[in-house]
């Protein structure tokens, strides 16, 4: 299965600021996608990570506010934009290399805002 | 409308006994339903289940699906502490995976 490597691993952010998050795979994967897991809560699919186009997102998630980036099938950033503290949640990257095969997480970030 | 119910929420047992979780969906496109364990922050790997009524076991762990009944089971037998998690049931619908709120499970020494 696909070593990742997300970083960081947790961060406090201001209010208003942002934050990028990068996930590292160590071999090419076709698809990468990004969850964010509120306290408490089980996890809810941001969007799905496109290489050579926009992501696509899940109802409830806009490209403003969770711009993502895979310029290549290695990597790829989530960030969360102009933030307030109910952005306060793990956020974690997981990728499969084909379709209908296993799918593996990075080892998540944890973001507190303020 | 997708929907995926883990039940029991939470479960406290005593070291050593067996335990079922369950995991009923409805999703369109489905491909497969997974199985994983969360004790801090990633999800890890235990189960992918393609067809129904075989089961696939590692360890002390197996899992089964029917895809008749929309239905799957985790069972954990000769429990440990280290079992202590959260367990969460996943189909996949197109190629995408969503999860249900979870099973808490607390193996008591």
């Amino acid at each position: 299965s696909a070593v990742i490597s997300q970083k960081p691993s947790r961060d406090i952010c201001q209010r208003g600021t942002s934050l990028t998050i990068q996930c590292q795979v160590d071999s090419q994967v076709t698809m990468m996608f990004w969850y964010r897991q509120q306290p408490g809560q089980s996890l809810t699919l941001i969007a799905t990570a496109n290489q050579g186009s926009e992501a696509t997102y899940e109802s409830g998630f806009v490209i403003d506010k969770f711009p993502i980036s895979r310029p290549n099938l290695t990597f790829s950033t989530l960030t969360v934009s102009n933030m307030s503290p109910e952005d306060s949640s793990i956020y974690l990257c997981s990728v499969s290399y084909r379709v209908n095969y296993g799918y593996t997480f990075g080892s998540g970030t944890r973001l507190t805002v303020v | 409308e997708d929907k995926v119910v883990q039940s029991p929420l939470s479960l406290v047992v005593h070291e050593g006994d067996t335990v079922t979780l369950n995991c009923s969906y409805e999703v369109t496109n489905f491909r497969s339903l997974l199985w994983y364990k969360q004790e801090k922050k990633a999800p890890t790997f235990l189960f992918m289940l393609t067809s129904s009524g075989i089961e696939k076991k590692s360890g002390r762990l197996s899992s089964i699906l029917d895809k008749k009944e929309l239905f799957s089971i985790l069972n954990i037998t000769a429990t440990q502490t280290g079992d202590s998690a959260v367990y969460l049931c996943a189909p996949n619908r197109d190629d995408k995976i969503i999860f249900g709120k979870g099973t808490r499970l607390h193996i008591l020494p």
